[in-house]
């Protein structure tokens, strides 16, 4: 079976210019969370979603939205990109989320802010 | 809320000695426990966890973990490394549900 798969790998912007990842869960999986790693850090959580309505939210500006569609993918745009906002943006997916069930993550997307 | 300290940013250790990478936790409520190893320009893969039941537990590549609720700490352990076990070990919490809180990483370095 296929992990959990994020697109972009790599993506390059300049300041005040928006972004849209990308990621879609293990078969089976109905809840994507998306964390946030500064480079040198641990991973920060943003967002978590389940059936399409979001569960969890970090804390990060409204810049920072989701969704999730109905065959259970997600996407994490941010607008008006800051330098700071370069990071790996890591997906993960899990069966639920009403208790813990073991996240699985994906490979990340590279987002550089210039 | 929860939150974790890892207070080793970096650990040097020789091909086929010991290591110990520390985790000690902050939560007022009951906690899930985990390990994730994430390699050079990849996700996190985890290592171990701990659930409930045994305070000891076993993971991948022969690592394991003690929960030890009066030091509040989930140390990880190995009794011999392997020069592939470079990598950064995060440590990470949650008090139920989904959000994981993370540690800032320990850097394992194995050397020849």
């Amino acid at each position: 079976d296929a992990g959990v798969t994020q697109s972009p790998t790599h993506l390059i912007k300049t300041r005040g210019q928006h972004v849209t990842l990308r990621c879609s869960p293990i078969s089976g999986h109905k809840s994507v969370s998306w964390y946030q790693q500064v480079l040198g850090q641990g991973p920060q959580f943003i967002f978590q979603y389940y059936e399409k309505e979001e569960r969890g939210r970090g804390n990060f500006p409204d810049r920072f939205s989701a969704r999730q569609f109905p065959n259970y993918s997600s996407e994490l745009n941010v607008n008006a990109l800051l330098l700071g906002d370069s990071a790996l943006y890591l997906c993960a997916s899990s069966v639920d989320h009403a208790t813990y069930n073991e996240q699985f993550f994906g490979p990340g997307t590279r987002l550089t802010v210039l | 809320a929860q939150s974790v300290t890892q207070l080793d940013s970096q650990v040097p250790v020789f091909e086929e000695a010991p290591v110990e990478l520390r985790c000690n936790y902050s939560s007022s409520v009951s906690v899930y426990l985990f390990w994730y190893v994430q390699y050079p320009n990849q996700g996190l893969q985890l290592l171990l966890k701990y659930l409930s039941g045994s305070t000891l537990v076993k993971g991948i590549n022969g690592f394991e973990a003690e929960f030890n609720k009066s030091q509040t700490s989930f140390h990880l352990r190995k009794p011999s490394v392997h020069i592939s076990d470079t990598a950064e070990y995060f440590c990470a919490v949650t008090g139920g549900g989904n959000k994981l809180t993370f540690g800032t990483g320990t850097q394992l370095k194995v050397e020849l």
